[in-house]
């Protein structure tokens, strides 16, 4: 595997249900980050992570919970989640989070029914 | 007013048209430019990014950005029909939030 890596591709979940997307780089990055891309909305960056430590969570529901277990790896929990929360989930990474470069995933394609 | 502005498109074009994909800002704070070109059902995939003012080139891209005008452009010369696909142009700040304020994208269409 190359480049960082989305698990599921496409995931359809009730109101009720709990479940969590994976993200995977290989690039041996520092820092990772989850965005929302809604259609017609720009990028929603939701949260930040540097050497696995949260820097940055930009006002995101608590029904979303990441979690970032070393620097290779980060997870969204999703549980109770709303119909308008249906969207592209892309994970993304850089060397440190200051840096300009950014490599995305191929994204989480959710639909919450 | 948003951070960003992009015109959405469609823009069509034929084959091996110049291409001028635009986006102006309202945040003289910006100093990281960058513009990600995003196939359908995959991921943005970076193109270039430059730091302040000027122009940069990578093979049939140019990104330049003029700061006193708050607008930034990618050229794309020779167009081909793989380079259909939505571009997004994105920035930020030097310092304070590390956060990345994207546009909405412009989706262009290479006619063959």
């Amino acid at each position: 595997e190359t480049g960082v890596t989305q698990t599921p591709r496409h995931l359809v979940m009730g109101m009720t249900n709990k479940k969590s997307l994976k993200c995977e780089q290989h690039l041996g990055h520092n820092a990772m980050y989850w965005y929302k891309q809604s259609a017609k909305k720009p990028l929603e960056l939701m949260f930040v992570y540097n050497f696995k430590e949260q820097t940055e969570n930009n006002s995101v529901p608590s029904r979303f919970s990441p979690e970032c277990p070393n620097s290779s790896h980060l997870f969204l929990h999703l549980h109770t989640l709303q119909p308008e929360d249906s969207a592209l989930y892309l994970c993304a990474s850089s060397p440190t989070r200051g840096t300009s470069e950014q490599y995305f995933g191929p994204g989480t394609r959710l639909t919450v029914t | 007013q948003k951070e960003v502005e992009q015109d959405p498109g469609p823009l069509s074009v034929p084959e091996g048209a110049i291409v001028s994909l635009n986006c102006t800002y309202s945040n003289s704070a910006f100093q990281y430019f960058m513009w990600y070109r995003q196939y359908s059902r995959k991921g943005p995939e970076l193109l270039m990014y430059t730091y302040s003012s000027g122009n940069k080139e990578d093979g049939r891209f140019t990104a330049q950005v003029d700061k006193s005008s708050k607008y930034i452009s990618l050229f794309i010369r020779d167009s081909q029909p793989s380079d259909s696909a939505t571009y997004l142009c994105a920035m930020r700040r030097t310092s304070g939030t590390y956060k990345y304020i994207f546009g909405t994208g412009t989706r262009l269409k290479v006619l063959a």
